[in-house]
């Protein structure tokens, strides 16, 4: 089955412990990205990817690093995760990013993650 | 920078009936794209439909269309024969292409929850 899956989907931690949130797609996309949602804000891009070893800032980076070392996966990392980075977090990948439907995101299930 | 705007936080029908989601967006953009997604209580983002700007054809999925109006930056989502199943919050999303860009970053509106009543 095509699909995004997330690992772990609950996480509770504490201030300050390194955590890696995974993402992996078996579709074969060059695009990865991943999005935080909050209550009223909608979802907003953290860090994107457009194939292996390349990756960008979206508009919330800081806090988070990412990393490309395969096409199939697109980790998060929160190195020093703080109470404010409590959020449901969805990575997202596509085909291609040519511009036509091929760039459609495909949504994985979400990684609720909660800081104290 | 772009911005997405539903003005509607909740929203009610009745099983069968039909309903108007609306969404308005900014940009001055040419080329771009927009899309209605759909989050059910089990948090999944499913894409719901899919426009092209360049496209004057309005967008349809089955009991799902919108009213594209590129003029007036509003692209709205209606819902034939609501079901049940259709209770979900709703969000309008825009994007620009790559080559223009965009990074295919979606800017997601704050969306509407959309309550199906029996």
């Amino acid at each position: 089955e095509a699909q995004v899956t997330q690992n772990p989907r609950y996480l509770i931690t504490v201030t300050g412990k390194k955590l890696t949130v995974t993402c992996s797609q078996n579709m074969n996309h060059e695009y990865m990205s991943w999005y935080r949602q909050d209550p009223g804000l909608g979802l907003r891009q953290i860090y994107y990817s457009m194939n292996v070893e390349v990756t960008d800032k979206g508009d919330v980076p800081e806090g988070y690093k990412v990393s490309r070392k395969e096409k199939r996966n697109f980790p998060l990392i929160l190195e020093s995760p703080s109470p404010n980075q409590t959020s449901l977090y969805f990575c997202a990948s596509s085909l291609f990013t040519s511009g036509d439907s091929t760039d459609t995101q495909y949504f994985g299930p979400g990684t609720r993650l909660t800081v104290l | 920078a772009q911005t997405v705007t539903q003005s509607q936080p909740e929203m009610s029908v009745q099983e069968a009936e039909t309903v108007t989601l609306s969404c308005t967006y900014d940009t001055s953009e040419n080329n771009y794209y927009l899309f209605w997604y759909k989050q059910p209580p089990s948090r999944q983002m499913i894409l719901v439909i899919r426009q092209e700007a360049y496209k004057q054809q309005n967008a349809t999925e089955n009991r799902f269309s919108v009213n594209f109006q590129k003029a007036a930056k509003s692209f709205s989502l209606k819902i034939s024969d609501s079901q049940l199943g259709d209770t979900a919050m709703y969000f309008c999303a825009f994007m620009k292409p790559f080559f223009t860009g965009g990074g295919n970053k979606l800017t997601f509106g704050t969306g509407t929850q959309l309550k199906v009543e029996l």
